[in-house]
């Protein structure tokens, strides 16, 4: 089945204590990306990877690393958490880079930063 | 920069009535258009796309959004809404290249019984 899978499902971790949200595709896609979703905002882009080692910053990625060493992989790092980084994590890739290809979204990560 | 606007954060219709939910967007060129729906608890999934080839565009679930230019607007119906459209859906634009996908922020929308 085709599928983008993100681990964990729900977090809660404390300020400061390093974390990684992992990111997984199945469908050899090039392009993965990482959003958060706060009420009210919608969707925000933080970084963004158009193949393996390829990666750059989308429009919040402050706080946040990744890296992009395999093309199925596309972990989210984040070094020193605080709290204004609580907030639900999706994971999404698609195949191209025409902007005209549909983004297949992970089931999303609950974060918490106490 | 591009944006999208969704107009009203929740839309409440009864069951049966026309579903609206507004989209504009702000672009120099003309953009690649989508609607996610978000069902709760769970990732985002493509309603809908735009893709030049025609102005109204027919999804999943009975949707469909016309694409108007002169008013830089991409809003979705349903001419009858049934309890399991119930969920937040979002418009969303992706630039020229691809790398960068604006999103709105969301509509939820209830559907009365």
């Amino acid at each position: 089945e085709a599928q983008v899978t993100q681990n964990p499902r729900y977090l809660i971790t404390v300020t400061g204590k390093k974390l990684t949200v992992t990111c997984s595709q199945n469908m050899n896609h090039e392009y993965m990306s990482w959003y958060r979703q706060d009420p009210g905002l919608g969707l925000r882009q933080i970084y963004y990877s158009m193949n393996v080692e390829v990666t750059d910053k989308g429009d919040v990625p402050e706080g946040y690393k990744v890296s992009r060493k395999e093309k199925r992989n596309f972990p989210l790092i984040l070094e020193s958490p605080s709290p204004n980084q609580t907030s639900l994590y999706f994971c999404a890739s698609s195949f191209g880079q025409t902007g005209n290809e549909k983004l297949f979204f992970g089931s999303g990560t609950q974060l918490s930063v106490l | 920069a591009q944006s999208v606007t969704q107009l009203g954060s929740h839309v409440s219709v009864s069951e049966g009535a026309l579903v609206l939910l507004r989209c504009n967007y702000s672009s120099s060129v003309p953009p690649y258009l989508f609607w996610y729906v978000q069902y709760p608890n769970q990732g985002l999934q493509l309603l809908l796309k735009y893709t030049s080839a025609a102005t109204l565009v027919k999804g999943i679930n009975g949707f469909e959004a016309e694409f108007k230019k002169s008013e830089t607007s991409f809003h979705l119906t349903k001419p009858s809404a049934h309890m399991s459209d119930a969920a937040e859906y979002f418009c969303a634009v992706t630039n020229t290249g691809g790398f960068k996908t604006i999103f709105g922020a969301g509509t939820r929308l209830f559907v009365k019984a």
